[in-house]
């Protein structure tokens, strides 16, 4: 079946630029989070959705940085000002429920800030 | 807080040698406990999981991994490395009931023809 899916693969801006990146989860996962994953840094969580509960944005480096879920299904994760240490690839997960289910993951988004 | 410590950043071995890939964490409870496997420019994919059913773990592709909570330990171990298994290995960690995952910084897996 289908999988996790991202978009776009690759996103380069210039520094100030606000970007957008896309998530659609598996069919049927009620919890989606994101994750940073950079160099020297490893992969950080971001913030995470479980249906309609009030989402965890625990993770999330600056107010520059903010998600939606619409629907209880697709997710955006929203960039503004960009920032060249915003560079990193963003990967979607998934799982049926939340706890210790396994996360189903994303190709990821690899975004360059010039 | 939890922690995950991959005790090597890379290792290298030759085809069909075996793979040992070292993980401890740092729970005092029974955690859970994953192995996931990133291919350059592709997300991670799940290998393996431990939730305390038994503590030899067989995964995908002729990984497994054994829980020796007396160690903290949860090794992944394949006994014949092949060129595709050139990767990085991530050793997760979730906590009891929770959500957050907990990532080592990985282990760089090449294999040497």
């Amino acid at each position: 079946g289908a999988g996790v899916s991202q978009s776009p693969s690759n996103k380069v801006t210039e520094k100030g630029k606000d970007v957008e990146l896309r998530c659609d989860p598996i069919s049927g996962h009620t919890a989606l989070y994101w994750y940073r994953q950079s160099l020297g840094q490893g992969l950080e969580f971001l913030i995470y959705f479980q249906g309609n509960s009030a989402p965890d944005k625990s993770g999330l480096p600056s107010d520059r940085f903010s998600a939606e879920r619409t629907g209880g299904s697709v997710s955006t994760l929203t960039i503004q000002r960009t920032q060249q240490e915003d560079s990193a690839v963003y990967l979607c997960a998934s799982s049926l429920l939340p706890g210790n289910q396994p996360q189903h993951f994303g190709d990821g988004t690899r975004l360059s800030i010039l | 807080a939890q922690s995950v410590t991959q005790l090597d950043s890379h290792v290298s071995v030759s085809e069909g040698t075996p793979v040992l890939l070292r993980c401890n964490y740092s729970s005092s409870y029974s955690p859970s406990l994953f192995w996931y496997v990133q291919h350059p420019n592709k997300g991670l994919q799940l290998l393996l999981k431990y939730t305390s059913a038994a503590t030899l773990v067989k995964g995908i592709n002729g990984f497994e991994a054994e829980f020796k909570k007396s160690e903290t330990s949860f090794h992944l171990t394949k006994p014949s490395a092949h060129m595709s298994d050139a990767a990085e290995y991530f050793c997760v960690e979730s906590g009891a009931g929770s959500y957050q995952l907990t990532f080592g910084k990985g282990t760089k897996l090449s294999v040497i023809p």
